[in-house]
């Protein structure tokens, strides 16, 4: 079974406007960390916002916002006031287990939603 | 200013010659990995290691081999057995005896075209 999952291939958002990119994962873990990435065409990629399992608090980052539900196993992030270069590919990630033992804090990636902003 | 430095960026290479990708970083991190990604898809691991001369197999190390010599370089080798070598290859590193998030921290990538 895939452990995260993001059903929105690509998506078209007018420039100012909101977005939400869905990301659903799927672990056993009582303990893990999800985190959003964004790669723009060039290639890096660039973190934008994380949230642990254990976080009282839905993350946000300036205009990145995530919204966790984690009875519903879902880890949604809102882009607002949407800008020309917010345009890349999104990737939602997973971190299972606790940082610091010894399994490392290597990610599993979604396949990634694009996002092109209209002016 | 601190970072990871992979190359080279583009390297095309002949089927059946074995590759190695530089990956340095000077963040002093203790935890080193390489990514794969193929056309619009997501990355997928193919080592990491967590501290020098030690390192795991990811998902996809078949055809893949690193080693860990130094704490800040990683290289990566792709061989011969690799039945499909043509990606785009990330480095990234992280803080291993962090907490919180450690957020992963990648380079700059290299496209590896194998005609």
């Amino acid at each position: 079974a895939q452990k995260i999952t993001q059903t929105q291939p690509g998506m078209f958002v007018q420039e100012k406007e909101a977005v939400t990119l869905d990301c659903t994962y799927d672990t056993s873990d009582p303990s893990y960390g999800l985190f959003w990435y964004k790669q723009p065409s060039s290639g890096e990629m660039i973190f934008l916002i994380y949230q642990g399992s254990y976080d009282q608090q839905n993350a946000t980052e300036g205009r990145y916002s995530l919204n966790f539900q984690k009875a519903r196993k879902s880890a949604n992030l809102v882009i607002s006031a949407s800008q020309l270069g917010d345009s890349a590919m999104y990737f939602c990630a997973m971190r299972e287990g606790e940082v610091i033992k010894a399994a490392g804090n290597k990610l599993t990636f979604g396949g990634g939603t694009r996002v092109l902003v209209k002016p | 200013d601190g970072g990871i430095t992979q190359s080279p960026k583009y390297l095309f290479r002949k089927e059946g010659q074995n590759v190695t990708l530089s990956c340095e970083q000077n963040l002093n991190h203790d935890a080193m990995y390489w990514y794969r990604q193929d056309p619009g898809q997501g990355l997928r691991l193919i080592y990491y290691s967590q501290i020098v001369n030690d390192f795991q197999k990811g998902d996809i190390a078949e055809g893949y081999s690193v080693s860990r010599e130094k704490k800040e370089s990683f290289p990566l080798t792709v061989t011969s057995a690799q039945k499909n070598p043509t990606a785009f290859y990330l480095c990234a590193s992280s803080p291993h005896r962090g907490t919180g998030a450690n957020v992963l921290t990648f380079g700059a990538g290299s496209r590896l075209t194998v005609l």
